[in-house]
């Protein structure tokens, strides 16, 4: 069964750039034509889109963070990236990766990872 | 930007109770439309796709219906897992986005 699973640093100054991994396990990134997101959700509000990324390399940022945003994939590590530089409070949130489906762009999410706490504060 | 209204914010309903939430889109994005429910600390989790499509392993109390840009969730009983915050979403076109989501709460 496909599980994601998000790592990297909890704690992020102002200014300095936020870098997350999603590992994908029980399955492979590079199979079935799915895409790879990343979203995330501010303590007690609701949940934002940050962007995705194929197997192929092919990405696709939402405009509000396109210039902060990079998402990239390791197929040999069967993982995939996020960066998000220039960092400020307003980037405190859970940060999820997640599956998205086939279609482009994906209609939904089926398979999430558990979610990791980022805190930006000096 | 599609914007994604749902209503209530907030619904307080009893074990057993029939349960409707709704998500209005700002344009037209055809079936393209997905409901999560999310519990408190964890990742949300698909139960509809495609405005009325179960996903697998769902309950069938759930079910999803379109008018239009208009979207229905709705628990036909609810029962005590379903304490939960429920969120549309949006999958016609860039950028994918969500509607504020909707807490089911007991009475």
């Amino acid at each position: 069964q496909l599980q994601l699973q998000e790592s990297g640093s909890g704690l992020v100054k102002p200014s300095q750039t936020l870098s997350l991994t999603c590992a994908v396990s029980g399955g492979s990134i590079s199979s079935g034509g799915y895409s790879w997101s990343w979203i995330r959700q501010p303590p007690g509000k609701g949940l934002e889109w940050i962007g995705y990324i194929y197997h192929s390399g092919s990405t696709y940022y939402n405009p509000s963070l396109k210039s902060r945003v990079t998402i990239s994939v390791d197929r040999s590590k069967n993982q995939f990236s996020l960066k998000l530089s220039s960092v400020t409070a307003a980037d405190t949130a859970v940060y999820y990766c997640a599956r998205g489906t086939v279609k482009r762009p994906p209609d939904a999410f089926d398979i999430w990872g558990q979610g990791t706490m980022v805190t930006v504060s000096s | 930007d599609i914007q994604m209204t749902q209503s209530p914010s907030s619904v307080s309903a009893s074990v057993g109770d029939r349960v409707t939430i709704t998500c209005r889109a700002s344009q037209d994005i055809s079936t393209w439309l997905a409901w999560y429910q999310q519990k408190p600390g964890k990742a949300p989790k698909l139960l509809i796709y495609a405005a009325s499509s179960l996903q697998s392993g769902v309950p069938s109390r759930f079910s999803g219906s379109r008018s239009g840009t208009d979207f229905s969730l709705t628990i036909s009983s609810l029962q005590p897992e379903d304490f939960a915050t429920y969120y549309c979403q949006q999958g016609n076109s860039f950028p994918l986005t969500f509607g504020g989501g909707t807490k089911v709460e007991i009475k």
